[in-house]
């Protein structure tokens, strides 16, 4: 268990639906980091969020949004699904201060049917 | 922004060789590399990092190098086994006086190992 709770594990949906993937941060991270992932793809990097604020934004689509609550959990939601956003969605957690690597959690799988 | 190169994108070695799996990147301000190990189907776990003010890093059976001033550190894996089949990536992050940049990622190193 790396710290980093991610639910729900797979989800399956039709397309045009609305899903809301979750993320709980490792204890004592402030920052979340949402990365998609398809199939034989590399990480790419989709919105950061540190103590509740965005801080970085990547290649996220509009149709995609994000959030990071008081108590730290982030949401990351999807809408208007299409095939193609079917993927692994990974949410990492970071301390802010200091050298250190990202932590991850073990990922929602997503299928667009 | 930073931007990390990652070669080969795949590599494949008999069990016993050594695997190397070089990056580059471009932002000198860049401090701290990570390399991560995925499994299928499976989160990226850390395997080792270093930080500018090394030059080389150890453990067990994986080392990293850096070289600042060509921009670009390897990651060298000895005595492989099949279990080391995994896809790797490499990251650079800046450092801005304490508080973290984003890990930029590289696009990966599907290595498989042969027995």
């Amino acid at each position: 268990d790396s710290g980093v709770t991610q639910t729900p594990k797979h989800l399956i949906t039709a397309t045009g639906q609305r899903v809301t993937l979750r993320c709980s941060p490792r204890s004592g991270d402030l920052s979340v980091y949402w990365y998609q992932q398809s199939l034989d793809q590399g990480l790419q990097f989709l919105i950061q969020y540190y103590n509740g604020e965005e801080r970085a934004k990547g290649n996220i689509l509009e149709r995609f949004s994000a959030q990071q609550f008081p108590d730290l959990h982030s949401e990351l939601n999807l809408s208007s699904l299409e095939l193609g956003d079917s993927a692994l969605y990974f949410c990492a957690s970071s301390a802010q201060q200091g050298y250190g690597g990202y932590t991850f959690g073990s990922g929602t799988r997503l299928t667009v049917v | 922004g930073e931007n990390v190169e990652q070669h080969p994108s795949t590599l494949s070695v008999q069990e016993g060789d050594s695997a190397v799996i070089k990056c580059t990147y471009s932002d000198s301000a860049s401090n701290y590399f990570p390399w991560y190990k995925q499994e299928l189907g499976k989160r990226p776990q850390l395997i080792i990092d270093i930080r500018s003010n090394v030059g080389e890093k150890k453990d067990q059976r994986i080392a990293v190098t850096l070289n600042k001033t060509a921009k670009h550190f390897s990651l060298h894996i000895t005595e492989t086994q099949p279990e080391d089949s995994a896809v790797y990536f490499c990251a650079a992050r800046q450092n801005y006086g304490g508080s973290q940049g984003n890990l930029i990622f590289g696009k990966g190193t599907k290595l498989s190992v042969k027995p």
